[in-house]
């Protein structure tokens, strides 16, 4: 079965200083991949996805991540953290069969400290 | 604007009184789903529609119902609220249920059940 890991629950990092958060996921092929962010009180939005080509991909306000597919990983990152990255992040996988294909992690809560 | 409105955004009832929690969307989106989400558990997919007239459960319906009448709307009706369904409900909407797709998410909806 589908399946997005996020081994990490919270996180806390110090402004401008870098960022990884981790997403593993379990899925006979290569699946579509998300990162998807949530501020305090909003919606999910979504940061950066991957379908194919470059494995390094860009995405909004500076993020990145890079797919991995010996070690099913599509980590995200950023080189210097800013206050207003604190927020809820979640990695999303979607299949590639027809139908209801959407999975998501359970989310990693960063705090940024000034 | 393209957008997923949800209303109520806050709403405190008691249990067992029915209550519906509207989600529409102005993409013409043939997929739209519910999600709740809890602490420690992410989001969790409740129901989804592939299209008008078509929807279908998902990991955790129990104690919910929708209704796809018109390609837009999707709501989600609570018949008999219960405690165990104090939340954070979020509808989301996108082109197609495949997985190639991004998700456009409402601001939220947060139910207390007293």
């Amino acid at each position: 079965a589908q399946s997005v890991t996020q081994p990490d629950i919270h996180i806390t990092v110090s402004e401008g200083a870098s960022l990884e958060l981790r997403c593993n996921y379990s899925y006979g092929a290569t699946p579509y991949l998300f990162w998807y962010v949530q501020s305090p009180g909003q919606g999910l939005q979504l940061l950066l996805k991957y379908f194919s080509g470059d494995t390094l991909v860009q995405g909004i306000k500076g993020f990145e991540a890079e797919f991995k597919r010996s070690q099913s990983s599509f980590n995200l990152r950023k080189p210097s953290v800013h206050w207003s990255d604190a927020a809820e992040y979640f990695c999303a996988v979607g299949a590639q069969d027809t139908g209801n294909q959407f999975y998501f992690g359970t989310g990693t809560s960063l705090t940024v400290i000034p | 604007e393209a957008q997923v409105t949800q209303n109520p955004r806050y709403l405190i009832t008691v249990t067992g009184k029915k209550l519906t929690v509207t989600c529409s969307q102005n993409m013409n989106h043939e997929y739209m789903s519910w999600y709740r989400q809890d602490p420690g558990l992410g989001l969790r997919q409740i129901y989804y529609s592939m299209n008008v007239e078509v929807t279908d459960k998902g990991d955790v319906p129990e104690g919910y119902k929708v209704s796809r009448k018109e390609k837009r709307n999707f709501p989600l009706i609570l018949e008999s609220p219960s405690p165990n369904q104090t939340s954070l409900y979020f509808c989301a909407s996108s082109l197609s249920g495949m997985g190639a797709n991004v998700l456009t998410f409402g601001a939220g909806s947060r139910l207390t059940v007293l």
